[in-house]
Formats: structure tokens, C-alpha cells, sequence
């Protein structure tokens, strides 16, 4: 069965600081892999997804991810943070050409400090 | 711009009370899904359903029920809800083979 670890419960990094947030996953082949964002009081929103190909994916609000194959690593990157990226991101894999069920991990609740 | 609505925001029921928790979305979706959000635990798939009247089972489906009568309509239903029932319940649709799940606000649910 497929599973994704994100170690980090609750990081918090200074506005305008860069961010990496860890994502690992556990899958008998290359799964589809995403990045989700929550922001206080809402939904999910996607970030971010991998499928194939270029191992450096962009998503929207300045986010990017690398897929790391030899680690089974999907770490979110943003090289500066704004107050409004506050919020809890979920990573998560799916299997591929399958019934676009997503697994998740814990997620990582982000806190920005003046 | 796509859309996927939930009954309510805030809910607040007695134990043993039947629930029912709807969602709609307008964007045509084959796939819906129904997860619980609890602290420390991310998101957990209860059912999820890929046509109109199919359904299947997802991680913790013990305690819950679904109906999917209409394209853009799935329900989630608590036959008696119990306080470990309290959680945020969220609700998403998902084109076929897009894999890109859309999400409703949720609805925070607690059980007394």
C-alpha cells in the first residue's frame, strides 16, 4: 500500500526567508505526486502536481517542487515567503492511470513570522 | 470558475441523531470523494464514488454511509452519529483521469 510520510508537523520561518517543506512517500513504482494548500477556514487547493518528465515542477503563488526518485522525495520549495503562504500543505501521491484516489500525509502547518 | 459547495459550514448534532452532510459540484465531475480532517491525522478517505449510483469504500468507511443519486450530488450520511464522529469533513470532485481534486470549504461537525 502506498503511504507518504511528511516529518515536519508545524515549521515556521520569518517573511521573506526561504521555505522547504518534506514530503517522502512509500510506492512500488513512480506514483503521480502533488502538493495541496489549506489556508484557515478553507478547502484544499492544489499547489502543484508531478505526473512525468522534468523532475522540477512550478505550481502557482511562486511554489515549486523536486522529485527526487533515489530519496522517493517531493519537497516543496519557495525561495521567499509572504505572511499569506500561512497555511497547512498536504503532500500526496496517487497511483498512476488509476482511480485518481489520493492518499495524504499528515501535513505541515506553516506559521510566518514578521 | 469551479465550484464545489457543502451543506453547511458549522454543524452540531446529539449523539445517536441521523446526519447528513451534502455536497454539489458544477463542474460535471465523474469522480467525488468524502475525507475526515482531524489533527495529526491529515486526511483520511471515508468513500469515494466514480458514477452516479457507484460507490466504494475508502480507508474508514465504518459508521458511515453515501448516496450518489445525481451527477453532482453525493451525500455522506452518519445512520447515528457518535462523538468520535467529530471532525471537518471534507468533500471533493475530480474530472475523469485529471487527478486534480477540487475541494469544498468543508464542514465542521461535532457530535455532543
Amino acid at each position: 500500500a502506498q503511504s507518504v510520510t511528511q516529518p515536519d508537523i508545524h515549521i515556521t520561518v520569518s517573511e521573506g526567508a526561504s521555505l522547504e517543506l518534506r514530503c517522502n512517500y512509500s510506492y512500488g513504482a513512480t506514483p503521480y505526486l502533488f502538493w495541496y494548500v489549506q489556508s484557515p477556514g478553507q478547502g484544499l487547493q492544489l499547489l502543484l502536481k508531478y505526473f512525468s518528465g522534468d523532475t522540477l515542477v512550478q505550481g502557482i503563488k511562486g511554489f515549486e517542487a523536486e522529485f527526487k526518485r533515489s530519496q522517493s522525495s517531493f519537497n516543496l520549495r519557495k525561495p521567499s515567503v509572504h505572511w499569506s503562504d500561512a497555511a497547512e500543505y498536504f503532500c500526496a501521491v496517487a497511483r498512476p492511470l488509476g482511480n485518481e484516489k489520493l492518499t495524504f500525509g499528515t501535513g505541515t502547518r506553516l506559521t510566518i513570522i514578521p | 470558475d469551479v465550484k464545489v459547495t457543502q451543506s453547511s459550514r458549522y454543524l452540531v448534532k446529539r449523539t445517536g441523531e441521523k446526519v447528513f452532510l451534502e455536497c454539489v459540484q458544477d463542474m460535471d465531475h465523474e469522480n467525488m470523494f468524502w475525507y475526515r480532517q482531524d489533527p495529526g491525522l491529515g486526511l483520511r478517505l471515508i468513500y469515494f464514488s466514480y458514477d452516479v449510483k457507484m460507490k466504494e469504500k475508502g480507508d474508514i468507511p465504518e459508521g458511515y454511509s453515501v448516496s450518489r443519486e445525481k451527477k453532482e450530488r453525493f451525500s455522506l450520511i452518519l445512520e447515528s452519529a457518535s462523538t468520535n464522529q467529530t471532525s471537518m469533513y471534507l468533500c471533493a470532485s475530480v474530472g475523469l483521469m485529471t487527478y486534480e481534486q477540487y475541494f469544498g470549504p468543508g464542514t465542521r461537525l461535532t457530535v455532543t
